[in-house]
Formats: C-alpha cells, sequence, structure tokens
C-alpha cells in the first residue's frame, strides 16, 4: 500500500477559484513538503509544513496564495488560491521517513490545469 | 541555502552509448543525492541514491559517483536503450533537513534506436 496517499490526482479548475489538495501518511512525521512542477521545469519546494506551526515557506511563496494546514502528523492540506493559467502544475507531496538516513517519499501528484 | 546545477539539459545518445549527467551542490552539509526519472504524464520515480560516506553506487546499469571535496555527483547510464528516454532529475539535501529536497534543473535524455 502507498506510503502517501494525495488527491485528488488531476482536477480541470476555473480561473480565479481556489483548490485543496490533501495528503495522507500512513505514518507519523514531524515534516512534510509541498513541492510544485510547472509544465517544462524542475520541482520547486513550497513549503515546509509543521504540525503545531505554521508552514515555513521559500522564497517567492506565500501562504496568502498557498495556505497549508497540518492537523496532525499524519495529514497535510495544501490549497491553490485564486487561481490563474500559471498555476496549472504538478504539486507533489513528500515526507522523509529514515530514521538513519533518508528515505523520501513521494505522492502521486496532483495534475491541475487551470482554465 | 542548498543550489543544485544540472548540466547538460538536453543529451541526445545512440541505444547502446553511455549517457551521462552530472551536477554539483553549494552546501557541504549537504550529505543524500537522489536521482529521478521522470516519464511523460508520470511523477519522477527514485531510480538510485547515494550517501556521503560513499564515492559510488551501482546497480545494473546505472550507477552514481559522488566526489564530496568538489561538492558534485554523477549519473551514469550504460548501454542506454529507448526506455531510458526521460527527464532525470539530481536532487541534495542533508540528514538534518528532514527529507527536504533541493533539485537540479532536468536533463532530458533521448536515446535513439
Amino acid at each position: 500500500s502507498a506510503v502517501i496517499s494525495q488527491k485528488p490526482s488531476r482536477d480541470i479548475c476555473q480561473r480565479g477559484t481556489s483548490l485543496t489538495i490533501q495528503c495522507q501518511v500512513d505514518s507519523q512525521v514531524t515534516m512534510m513538503f509541498w513541492y510544485r512542477q510547472q509544465p517544462g521545469q524542475s520541482l520547486t519546494l513550497i513549503a515546509t509544513a509543521n504540525q503545531g506551526s505554521e508552514a515555513t515557506y521559500e522564497s517567492g511563496f506565500v501562504i496568502d496564495k498557498f495556505p497549508i494546514s497540518r492537523p496532525n502528523l499524519t495529514f497535510s492540506t495544501l490549497t491553490v488560491s485564486n487561481m490563474s493559467p500559471e498555476d496549472s502544475s504538478i504539486y507533489l507531496c513528500s515526507v522523509d521517513r529514515g530514521l538513519a538516513g533518508n528515505t523520501i517519499y513521494f505522492g502521486e501528484g496532483s495534475w491541475l490545469t487551470v482554465v | 541555502g542548498e543550489n543544485v546545477e544540472q548540466h547538460p539539459s538536453t543529451l541526445s545518445v545512440q541505444e547502446g552509448d553511455s549517457a551521462v549527467i552530472k551536477c554539483t551542490y553549494s552546501d557541504s552539509a549537504s550529505n543524500y543525492f537522489p536521482w529521478y526519472k521522470q516519464e511523460l504524464g508520470k511523477r519522477p520515480q527514485l531510480i538510485i541514491d547515494i550517501r556521503s560516506n560513499v564515492g559510488e553506487k551501482k546497480d545494473q546499469r546505472i550507477a552514481v559517483t559522488l566526489n564530496k571535496t568538489a561538492k558534485h555527483f554523477s549519473l551514469h547510464i550504460t548501454e542506454t536503450q529507448p526506455e531510458d528516454s526521460a527527464v532525470y532529475f539530481c536532487a541534495a539535501t542533508g540528514y538534518n533537513q528532514g527529507g527536504k529536497l533541493i533539485f537540479g534543473q532536468g536533463t532530458e535524455l533521448s536515446v535513439k534506436p
């Protein structure tokens, strides 16, 4: 079974609307990470989601545009707000379950198209 | 923070030839370096990784080398096949980063039959 269950897998969204992506992990993890991959580009880290505190955003990403929730140690959501066609991307969550080193898992990804 | 540079951006080889993709990193505290393969319409998949306590790791036709002094690591694919055609990404992180990966820009590999 999958380490991370991510949904939706795909969606077509109207300009100006918001969409929330969910990631459920099969065990407790301290940090969860959200990435964006725009068409033809590499993966860029959006933010780190910690349980019990605000997410830490990377340069170029702001909370108003990408609000993140982390209500417990197995779940997180990323909302893409007020979407424009430039937000059409793959969004991925990831966790590290390594005890003595990195063992990083990715969700299946959410393919969003904004029209 | 960490910065990862990847070259080349595109690479075309004949079937059976070798392919080499190179990455450099900036943070000497980074100690874990995975490589991902992404086929069209799919998420990136881990194909091989290396930790800073080793200099080379092999898995069949794929190998990765790491030079900590120079802060660069490379992916080597031997006896390339058309199904190796994909985009490859390198990444780096440190043990105290909790799994936060910084990715290179990607290399589009094309293997011509």
